[in-house]
C-alpha cells in the first residue's frame, strides 16, 4: 500500500496549460482504469474533479482533464484561473473496495 | 443534496481510545461503500478504511490493522470508526466519504472533517 508518486509542486500563469502526473504500479493505477483526481483549497474537504481516468462530475469545467498511459496518470488543467491553485491528489482504485492516495502536488497560478 | 457529518473527533492521550460518527443524508445510504479517509497536519489524504454498503466487507491500511474497526448502521444511515490504541502518528483530520459507486473506487462526497489529537 505505497502511495502513489506525485509532483510535490507545479505552476503555470493564467491561461496556460498544466500536466499534474501519478505513477502507480501494475497493481493499481496500470490495472485499472478507475484513477481519480481531487482538488482540495486551504482548510476545505477534497472535491472530486474527474473520476474513471477521465470522466468529469457534473459541474466541473470542461478545463479539467484527465487520462492514463501504463502505470501513469495525469491530469491537465487547461486555461489556467486563480482559482485553480490548491492541493491535488490522485487516487487508484487497488481492488476489492481498497483505494490508494497520491502524495499531493501543490498547483501555484503565477 | 448527499450530506455527510462528522463528529467524535477530539483530544486523546497516546494509548487511548476515539468512536468516530458520521451521519448521512441525500442517498440510499446502503448502497454505497463508505471510506475513512485522514489527513495530518500539513500532509497529504490517506486512505484508511472502507466498509462494503452491507457490512460484508472491510478493509484497512496497515498501519491502523488490529487497532481500528469500522462500522455502519444502515437503519439509521451511519458510518462509525472505533479507534483504539490511539498513537501520536494518527494526530489528523478525519473525513468521512461516500463512494461514487458500490465498489467505492472513488469517492464523490466527503464529509467537513473531524480533528482527532493524540497528545499527553
Amino acid at each position: 500500500q505505497s502511495a502513489l508518486t506525485q509532483p510535490r509542486s507545479v505552476s503555470g500563469s493564467p491561461g496556460q496549460s498544466v500536466t499534474i502526473s501519478c505513477t502507480g504500479t501494475s497493481s493499481d493505477v496500470g490495472g485499472y482504469n478507475y484513477v481519480s483526481w481531487y482538488q482540495q483549497q486551504p482548510g476545505k474537504a477534497p472535491k472530486l474533479m474527474i473520476y474513471d481516468v477521465s470522466q468529469r462530475p457534473s459541474g466541473v469545467p470542461d478545463r479539467f482533464s484527465g487520462s492514463k498511459s501504463g502505470n501513469t496518470g495525469s491530469l491537465t488543467i487547461s486555461g489556467l484561473q486563480a482559482e485553480d491553485e490548491a492541493d491535488y491528489y490522485c487516487c487508484s482504485y487497488a481492488g476489492t473496495y481498497i483505494v490508494i492516495f497520491g502524495g499531493g502536488t501543490k498547483l501555484t497560478v503565477l | 443534496e448527499v450530506q455527510l457529518l462528522e463528529s467524535g473527533g477530539s483530544l486523546v492521550q497516546p494509548g487511548g481510545s476515539l468512536r468516530l460518527s458520521c451521519a448521512a443524508s441525500g442517498f440510499t445510504f446502503s448502497s454505497y461503500a463508505m471510506s475513512w479517509v485522514r489527513q495530518a497536519p500539513g500532509k497529504g489524504l490517506e486512505w484508511v478504511s472502507v466498509i462494503s454498503g452491507y457490512s460484508d466487507s472491510t478493509y484497512y491500511t496497515d498501519s491502523v490493522k488490529g487497532r481500528v474497526t469500522i462500522s455502519r448502521d444502515n437503519s439509521k444511515n451511519a458510518l462509525y470508526l472505533q479507534m483504539n490504541s490511539l498513537r501520536a502518528e494518527d494526530t489528523a483530520v478525519y473525513y468521512c466519504a461516500k463512494g461514487g459507486v458500490a465498489s467505492g473506487r472513488y469517492i464523490d462526497h466527503w464529509g467537513q472533517g473531524t480533528l482527532v489529537t493524540v497528545s499527553s
